[in-house]
């Protein structure tokens, strides 16, 4: 149990086009998911965290109008990049915590395995 | 604001050898500590953690003990296998969860040779 999964694994777009990525919970439901950016030989930094129903919250530095979050569903949660750029390119992983703490210790996150973005 | 330093990589050991990834955090409360481990091509996974200090967090024969005199919390394990390979990522947590906000270390590619 506990998977979370992240479609697609990896993308190629041009420059000035949008991709989406999504983001699943597929055997919990997750009020709230986080969307992290990893650069190479880099860790992971939080860029946003998301919570179903409502708007999601931005770390600072985060542009909101060009990485846009919903998270319509308890089981899912998107990222797009719009108007992406050569520097946009990144690793991109989500991670998921249940609504709820039964079955589960702790509420802990879950992590997706990432979505490759290049960008050319 | 709270950082979370590891020591760089890439480590690359014999198999039965022992592992150290040591791990240092600053932060302005008192956090809880994590390893993960992102074994190719896979999420990250929660290995183990500790909550207080002194507490010792272990799995898989992996061990770390939270440090807050020395705020560290170096990872061992007394014999690597090959499917120790992957690379891991100590992280802190102002909650007492990791479902709270997590900050994370630039991660630790470990790779064991046969």
């Amino acid at each position: 149990g506990a998977v979370v999964s992240q479609h697609p694994s990896w993308v190629i777009c041009k420059s000035g086009t949008s991709v989406k990525i999504e983001c699943r919970s597929l055997d919990f439901q997750a009020t709230t998911m986080f969307w992290y950016r990893q650069f190479p030989k880099q860790s992971l930094m939080l860029m946003a965290t998301s919570n179903e129903g409502s708007k999601a919250t931005y770390e600072q530095g985060v542009e909101k109008d060009k990485f846009l979050i919903n998270h319509a569903s308890l089981t899912l949660s998107t990222l797009t990049v719009t108007s992406a750029h050569p520097e946009d390119s990144s690793f991109y992983i989500c991670s998921a915590r249940e609504s709820s703490c039964c079955g589960r210790e702790d509420n802990e996150q879950f992590f997706g395995p990432g979505t490759r973005l290049t960008v050319l | 604001g709270d950082s979370v330093t590891q020591m760089e990589g890439p480590v690359t050991l014999s198999e039965e050898a022992f592992l150290t990834i040591n791990c240092t955090y600053t932060a302005t409360g008192y956090p809880s500590l994590f390893w993960y481990v992102q074994y190719p091509g896979e999420g990250l996974q929660l290995l183990l953690k500790a909550t207080k200090a002194d507490d010792k967090g272990s799995n898989k024969g992996f061990e770390a003990t939270y440090r807050k005199e020395t705020t560290s919390f170096h990872l061992e394990k007394g014999s690597v296998q090959v499917s120790d390979s992957a690379v891991y990522f100590c992280a802190l947590s102002v909650g007492e969860t990791s479902g709270s906000r997590l900050t994370f270390g630039e991660g630790t590619q470990l790779t064991v040779n046969p």
